[in-house]
């Protein structure tokens, strides 16, 4: 059964810095593209950022410069880095798999909440 | 630039079918996408992805209920024999060229 579990969620203050983990089984991590995705409360899904299998990065230009996406396949575990954060990037962000060959998303965590704010 | 439409909100009665749409930007209408069910208070779902041609191929054990079909740049979920557990958001989601991902802006189902 495919599991992906978010972790490292938290309060921190405009300006500072946090890291998220996913912890994925059930599956061979490092053949699958893997995505963060964010939603603020009351709002919809946003991409954050990807990393293809061979350690590509991807990011929109909202996060691009202050996120950073990694992966460490021996520990089937995908990273995210936000430094910088800024009140808008309050939301759940989830930890997510690209389809094999194709640019869905086929499984999602249950999300992290991250809250910035003084 | 590629942008994904949806209604805010549909609503329909316990046991009666809906159609969700998803409409495409213009110069996109070849795109395949994506729908997600997000019930309330938790992660999102797969549910499939949609072809341009109306071919679909769906997720882990998602219910004969749950169909998708295609017209130009519209993109449909249709959900049939509704059940309590339907009432969720629905959110179309595609990728472009550049590698970007992309969500729609997600339609509240209210079941009746």
């Amino acid at each position: 059964e495919v599991q992906l579990v978010e972790s490292g969620g938290g309060l921190v203050q405009p300006g500072g810095s946090l890291r998220l983990s996913c912890a994925a089984s059930g599956f061979t991590f490092s053949s699958y593209d893997m995505h963060w995705v964010r939603q603020a409360t009351g709002k919809g899904l946003e991409w954050v950022s990807a990393i293809g299998t061979a350690g590509d990065t991807y990011y929109p230009g909202s996060v691009k410069g202050r996120f950073t996406i990694s992966r460490e396949n021996a520990k089937n575990s995908l990273y995210l880095q936000m430094n910088s954060l800024r009140a808008g990037d309050t939301a759940v962000y989830y930890c997510a798999r690209g389809k094999y060959g194709s640019g869905e998303f086929d499984y999602w965590g249950q999300g992290t909440l991250v809250t910035v704010s003084s | 630039q590629l942008v994904l439409t949806q209604s805010p909100s549909a609503s329909a009665s316990l046991g009666a079918s809906v159609k969700l749409t998803c409409t495409l930007s213009s110069g996109h209408s070849s795109y395949a996408i994506a729908w997600h069910q997000q019930q309330p208070e938790k992660g999102p779902r797969y549910l499939m992805k949609l072809n341009s041609d109306g071919s679909h191929s769906k997720g882990d054990g998602i219910p004969d209920r749950f169909s998708g079909s295609s017209s130009g740049a519209e993109r449909y979920l249709t959900i049939s024999s509704l059940q309590s557990e339907d009432e969720a958001d629905y959110y179309c989601q595609t990728w472009g060229t550049g590698t970007h991902w992309v969500f729609g802006g997600g339609t509240k189902l209210t079941v009746l």
